[in-house]
This record gives structure tokens, sequence and C-alpha cells, in this order.
């Protein structure tokens, strides 16, 4: 079974840019989660999608957004870039939306804000 | 309430040694803790992973340690090999809010050879 895969790998914006990333979870997957990683704040939640419905947001500005589609793949923007926002965006996906379902990572989006 | 707290922040043990990991939580409603392993340029996988009805869980050269009370987990790597070099996550979650994760800070584990 192939892996959680996203794209692009690595992205390089300026400062007021907007950026889209995609997220395809493993097949049979519904639930699909985003987090960003970065040295000083570690991994942090952005939100959670399943069934094409946000079921769990992060503490992070309204800039951050997502969506997932019938296919279970989802997407996440960012607007308005900042140079904070330089970070790796992983996502994740699991078969349900529980808690204690594994969740299963993909390699990350390196974003980098000039 | 929602914090996660992981120590040390970093590692070093001689192949062969026992590399240990803690955790803190607060938040009493989180009823699953994971550990996870991240390699430089990959994500972070699912090593193992622990409810709070059992006390300690084993598999392989890895054991969680729980401690409910205290609200403390931890991470033993028995037999550390340098192929166990990498960052460790541990994590925090409630079966009934979703797939979301509350991640500690990291342990950036070296194994010497």
């Amino acid at each position: 079974k192939a892996g959680v895969t996203q794209t692009p790998r690595y992205l390089i914006k300026t400062r007021g840019q907007q950026v889209t990333l995609s997220c395809s979870p493993i097949s049979g997957h519904r639930s699909v989660s985003w987090y960003q990683q970065t040295p000083g704040q570690g991994l942090q939640f952005l939100f959670e999608y399943f069934s094409e419905t946000q079921r769990n947001k992060g503490n992070f500005p309204g800039r951050f957004s997502g969506r997932q589609f019938s296919n279970s793949r989802s997407e996440m923007n960012v607007s308005t870039l900042e140079l904070g926002d330089s970070a790796l965006y992983l996502c994740a996906s699991s078969f349900t939306d529980s808690g204690t379902d594994t969740q299963y990572f993909g390699p990350g989006t390196r974003l980098t804000v000039l | 309430q929602q914090q996660v707290k992981q120590s040390p922040q970093s590692l070093i043990v001689q192949k062969g040694g026992i590399s240990i990991i803690n955790c803190a939580y607060e938040n009493t409603a989180f009823d699953y803790f994971p550990w996870y392993q991240q390699f430089p340029g990959k994500g972070p996988a699912l090593l193992i992973a622990i409810r709070p009805d059992v006390s300690e869980k084993k598999e392989g050269r890895f054991t969680i340690s729980f401690n409910k009370s205290a609200k403390q987990f931890s991470l033993h790597i028995m037999d550390s090999q340098p192929g166990d070099s990498a960052t460790y996550f541990c994590a925090a979650s409630r079966e009934t809010s979703g797939s979301r994760l509350t991640f500690g800070e990291g342990t950036q584990l070296t194994v010497n050879p």
C-alpha cells in the first residue's frame, strides 16, 4: 500500500504570497490531519478533516485554512505569508477519526518564506 | 491543560546502553499515548503506544512505562543501536476528540558506536 504523499516537497515563497499544499492519504483512510513542525515550537496541530468536514482546528490564525475532497485528498492554504510561516508542514492520515487510530505521516512539505 | 512536556531535549548513549525519555501531561482526559520516531527528511512514524489501563507495554527493544497517578510516561530503548539515532516524540490524544495529537517537544537521540 502506498504511503501518505505530499506535494510539493519543497517550496520557496516571499512574504505576502499565498501557498497551497497537497496531501494524498493512504488508500481507504478518511481522516487527514495537518501539523506544522518548527525547531522552536515543535509539532503543532493545525486542523483535521474527516469525510470532507473539519473536525478540529488548532490555535492558528485564519490565514491557515484547509479542505478535504470526496476522495479524501486534502489541501491546506496559507495566505499572506509571513517569515514565521517557514516550517515543515506534515500531513497525517488515519482510517477513522478516533484519537486512538494510528496516524501515518507523510514526508512533509518544506516551506521557506523569504 | 493541553501540554505534554518531554525531557531530555537531547540524549547521547553508547551502543548497547539504555535510552530513557520521559514525558508528563496535564490533561487527565488524554487516553492514548503514542511515541513517534522521526529520521531526518522523513515524517514521524509510530513506534509504540499505550492506553492508561496498563502500566507497561513492551515491543521488542522498546518499552513504555505509564504512571497514571503521576501523569507521566516514559520510553525505554534497550540495547540501543546506532540505527536508533533519531528524534523521538511523545504524544497524547483523546479517543473521542478526533485525530488530534498533542506532541512533546522532542528528544534527539544519538547512539554512538
